[in-house]
């Protein structure tokens, strides 16, 4: 059963341009969470999603950022005019719906986004 | 203040020696606390989870919940070369699917 895959695993960007990274979750998975984590720091927050809905985007920045989770194909999260402030590694998690409170997060291998 | 408070190191001990990390918070609405474990350039790997106070053991690994002082430990036995990584205290407030808040880490180096 393969875990979470993430692509790519680098991004280069230049300032401006557009950044799209894709998750798929595990198996039988249904839910994803994408997390960003800056040098030195945390994994923050960003959304919450099932498929084709948003269910939690409360740690997501108003502007530029935006995710999708359609019914066929992966996870997206995409950033607009990317900016050297983005620049950090951005995982995606996800979970199964289990509702006996084993539901817990599992974490792919990240995608290092460098805005030049 | 954060709501989750996880003192950085580094943290260098010797091969064999009992490691423990520990993370405090603020919120006491969180119900459900993991501790995940990050080697360099990896995603994080879930190593514990727990519900609630109390102890939970797997192999070298003892994670302990003291809800009344808002204080989570993790206890490594036995610690190995191989354990050198960065663990995050993560928790959250529902049993049901819900967002992760996470400590900072703390970097551990075990060496021969």
């Amino acid at each position: 059963n393969a875990g979470v895959m993430q692509n790519p695993r680098h991004l280069v960007r230049r300032r401006g341009q557009e950044a799209r990274l894709r998750c798929s979750p595990m198996k039988g998975h249904s839910h994803v969470y994408w997390y960003r984590q800056l040098p030195e720091e945390g994994l923050k927050f960003m959304v919450y999603l099932q498929k084709e809905n948003i269910i939690d985007e409360s740690g997501m920045p108003k502007e530029r950022f935006s995710a999708e989770f359609p019914k066929e194909g992966p996870s997206i999260l995409r950033i607009q005019q990317v900016v050297r402030g983005d620049s950090a590694a951005y995982f995606c998690a996800s979970s199964p719906q289990t509702g006996d409170g084993t539901d817990t997060q599992y974490f792919g291998p990240g995608t290092r986004l460098t805005v030049l | 203040q954060k709501e989750v408070e996880q003192d950085p190191g580094p943290l260098s001990v010797p091969e064999g020696a009992i490691v423990s990390l520990n993370c405090t918070y603020s919120n006491s609405a969180f119900q459900y606390f993991m501790w995940y474990r990050q080697y360099s350039r990896k995603g994080p790997e879930l190593l514990m989870y727990t519900y609630s106070s109390g102890n939970k053991e797997d192999g070298r690994f003892t994670a302990q919940v003291d809800k009344s002082s808002k204080y989570i430990s993790l206890f490594i036995r036995d610690s190995q070369p191989s354990d050198s990584a960065t663990y995050l205290c993560a928790m959250k407030k529902s049993y049901n699917t819900d967002k992760l808040i996470f400590g900072t880490g703390t970097r551990l180096q075990v060496f021969p």
